[in-house]
């Protein structure tokens, strides 16, 4: 089992669509949550951390379910400037990130 | 506050070649974590560095290497380069305390594209 797990997509919304993302991860040690954002040939951008009882940052929501090992992001009102994939990441005490393959969105018009 | 900057931008080396690939970390940040990209995959762990000594390492051979300064600028130093070795290497600098952290943010610097022919 991959260490972090993500479905690739893409997902395809047009403009103002409520679109969520899921990962799970299989270490129970993980102690820390992320989701990055990626645009092509780019460096991952930190997104937002997860917290356990879940944040939202203006359109986008985080939640993280530790029982079930799994993160999810929610980005209501898509923009086209969304489009990118979405990195799901996981830490643990030693503070190195395990990314998951990521997520493609494409917000079309 | 200075981000994360990373030289050079691309490189194409030939296979049994080395290379070295720079880091300097974002103010303030005394960690430095080095990760390979391969295209159409996430961000692999190679390794991390905290006031100059390796914390952490991931699957990657002896070939690959690495140092931090005392300024926590870092360098990623690769032997014998193999075909496999090309990807977009990204270095990512963080505030964190190193082994025994319960985990922190991770800013990274723009990647070095390493082309192995």
């Amino acid at each position: 089992r991959k260490e972090v797990e993500q479905d690739p997509g893409p997902f395809n919304v047009p403009e103002g669509a409520t679109v969520a993302f899921n990962c799970t991860y299989s270490n129970s040690a993980s102690q820390s949550f992320f989701w990055y954002r990626q645009d092509c040939r780019k460096e991952p951008k930190l997104l937002m951390s997860v917290y356990s009882s879940g944040n939202e940052d203006g359109r986008f929501t985080a939640q993280l379910n530790r029982a079930s090992q799994y993160i999810s992001l929610l980005i209501r009102d898509s923009k086209l400037s969304d489009s990118a994939t979405y990195l799901c990441v996981v830490s643990t005490g030693y503070s190195t990130l395990t990314f998951g393959k990521g997520t493609m969105l494409l917000v079309s018009p | 506050e200075t981000g994360v900057t990373q030289s050079p931008t691309h490189l194409i080396k030939t296979r049994g070649q080395q290379v070295t690939l720079r880091c300097s970390s974002q103010s303030g940040h005394n960690t430095v974590s080095w990760y390979q990209q391969a295209l159409g995959q996430g961000p692999q762990f190679i390794f991390q560095y905290y006031r100059e000594e390796e914390n952490g390492r991931g699957n990657f051979p002896p070939r690959f290497s690495g140092l931090q300064f005392p300024n926590y600028s870092s360098e990623l130093n690769v032997n014998a380069l193999e075909l496999d070795d090309s990807a977009l290497y990204l270095c990512a600098s963080s505030s964190g305390l190193g082994q025994g952290s319960s985990g922190y943010e991770q800013y990274f610097g723009p990647g070095t594209r390493l082309t192995v022919t």
